[in-house]
């Protein structure tokens, strides 16, 4: 079985200063990881992935996240916040070894920056 | 390109009426997706679709809940009857093959908002 938690239902965070929205996953192979983002009366929008290779995955609008493996954990980040970057955003797993599953999403953050 | 297509984007009707939503997915993908989203529940995956073939459907919450795609530009999602609890934002998504195994992103279409009154 998959999984995928975001303990933080909100994340508020002042404009200009770092955010971090926290994920992590349990598979019982290796993980697909993805990050999205979802605004008002829009379905959700692909932000970024990490599939294999370098840990550190760069994404649209300035985002990253990074894999730890050992930690299970797929936290996205961005170094400067904009009050545009307010949406509630989705973590999801798939497993590369498992064959047919589709993915499994998170409960969502919403994130909140203030001007 | 066009994105993903739901149709309509608002429904209001009365509990037992016959509900039909529509997708059309991005043109070349052939994996289909039809989620509910709701505040308790969260995103819940119902349905999906491999080259028109239904492979997963232990989300479809009972037998009121059927969804069909009868070639790879359409599909729909249907409730007959509808109950006030069916009432919830459905979204269509699609995705190249690789989809399926997590491989591949997932585009969304934006979303029927359904009321059951």
């Amino acid at each position: 079985a998959q999984s995928v938690a975001q303990p933080e239902d909100q994340v508020n965070v002042a404009e200009g200063n770092p955010l971090t929205v926290k994920c992590t996953y349990s598979v019982s192979g290796n993980p697909y990881l993805f990050w999205y983002v979802q605004y008002p009366n829009r379905g959700l929008q692909f932000l970024l992935k990490y599939i294999t290779g370098d840990n550190l995955v760069k994404g649209s609008y300035g985002f990253e996240a990074e894999f730890n493996k050992s930690q299970t954990s797929f936290h996205l980040k961005k170094p400067s916040a904009l009050v545009s970057d307010s949406a509630l955003y989705f973590c999801a797993v798939g497993d590369k070894d498992t064959g047919r599953r589709a993915l499994t999403f998170g409960s969502g953050t919403r994130l909140q920056v203030q001007p | 390109d066009a994105g993903v297509i739901q149709s309509p984007r608002h429904e209001v009707t009365e509990m037992g009426q016959e509900v039909t939503l529509r997708c059309k997915p991005i043109s070349g993908h052939n994996s289909l997706f039809w989620y509910r989203q709701t505040m308790m529940r969260g995103l819940e995956l119902l349905i999906y679709f491999n080259n028109n073939v239904p492979i997963d459907d232990s989300g479809m919450p009972e037998d009121r809940f059927s969804a069909k795609m009868p070639n790879a530009s359409f599909s729909t999602l249907k409730i007959q009857p509808s109950e006030p609890r069916d009432s919830a934002v459905y979204f269509c998504a699609s995705s190249h093959r690789q989809g399926a195994i997590g491989n591949q992103p997932q585009h969304f279409g934006d979303g029927t908002r359904l009321s059951i009154l």
